[in-house]
């Protein structure tokens, strides 16, 4: 079965700096995507950055990147520059390839942006 | 603008009364799913529908169920409603295969008592 692990149910950060968001999971699949939801809260679902398995270079989006570790199943995103406005809950997700896209979360992170 | 309509916004229902949760999306995708959001549980996947006319349960069907007339609409509905089912229900929506990144809608807070 495939499983997401966030272990950091909160975390706060000073404005412009750097964090770090971790989460872990496990599947038998090779074909496999992951994905950071930002959830604000206007409860929103906001897709943040996304990975294929297949790719060894780590997506950046902006001030959003990720260090994605295959072989210890780990896909960590990073924020550099925090702003006020990425105060949030994240949520870590692996998505199975194929027909049927049943996407799989982690408990989320409760970030603060404190200013 | 595109995307997924939920309706209603927030609900009190008392136990043991039915409700359907309605959701509708316009972005002609094949795939539409039914999550409830908890906290210190993340998004469970309670129902899906991978195409008009099939229906799949997902992590915790018990409970609830779907339908999928059309593309556009998937409504979910509760037959009796227990406390336990107090939760935000999402709405989602993707095109099937590939990565297809889900779309969601807003969500429906509903309050069991």
């Amino acid at each position: 079965a495939q499983t997401v692990t966030q272990s950091q149910p909160e975390m706060s950060v000073q404005e412009a700096e750097t964090v770090t968001l971790s989460c872990t999971y496990d599947t038998s699949e090779s074909n496999y995507y992951l994905f950071w939801y930002k959830q604000p809260p206007s409860r929103q679902m906001i897709l943040v950055i996304r990975q294929e398995a297949y790719k060894q270079q780590n997506a950046t989006e902006n001030r959003f990147s990720v260090n994605f570790q295959k072989a210890a199943k780990s896909f960590s995103l990073k924020i550099s520059d925090s702003q006020l406005g990425d105060t949030a809950m994240y949520f870590c997700a692996l998505l199975q390839g194929g027909a049927t896209n049943k996407l799989i979360f982690g408990t989320g992170t409760l970030l603060a942006v404190q200013p | 603008t595109a995307g997924i309509t939920q309706a209603p916004t927030s609900q009190i229902l008392a136990a043991g009364r039915s409700m359907t949760l309605r959701c509708t999306q316009d972005m002609r995708h094949n795939a539409m799913y039914w999550y409830r959001q908890d906290l210190g549980l993340g998004l469970r996947l309670i129902h899906y529908s991978n195409t008009a006319g099939t229906t799949g349960k997902g992590e915790v069907p018990d409970g609830y169920s779907v339908s999928r007339a059309n593309t556009d609409d998937f409504p979910l509905t509760l037959a009796s409603a227990v406390p336990s089912q107090t939760s935000v229900y999402f709405c989602a929506s993707s095109r099937t295969g590939g990565v297809s990144p889900l779309h969601f809608g807003n969500g429906t807070r509903l309050t069991v008592t």
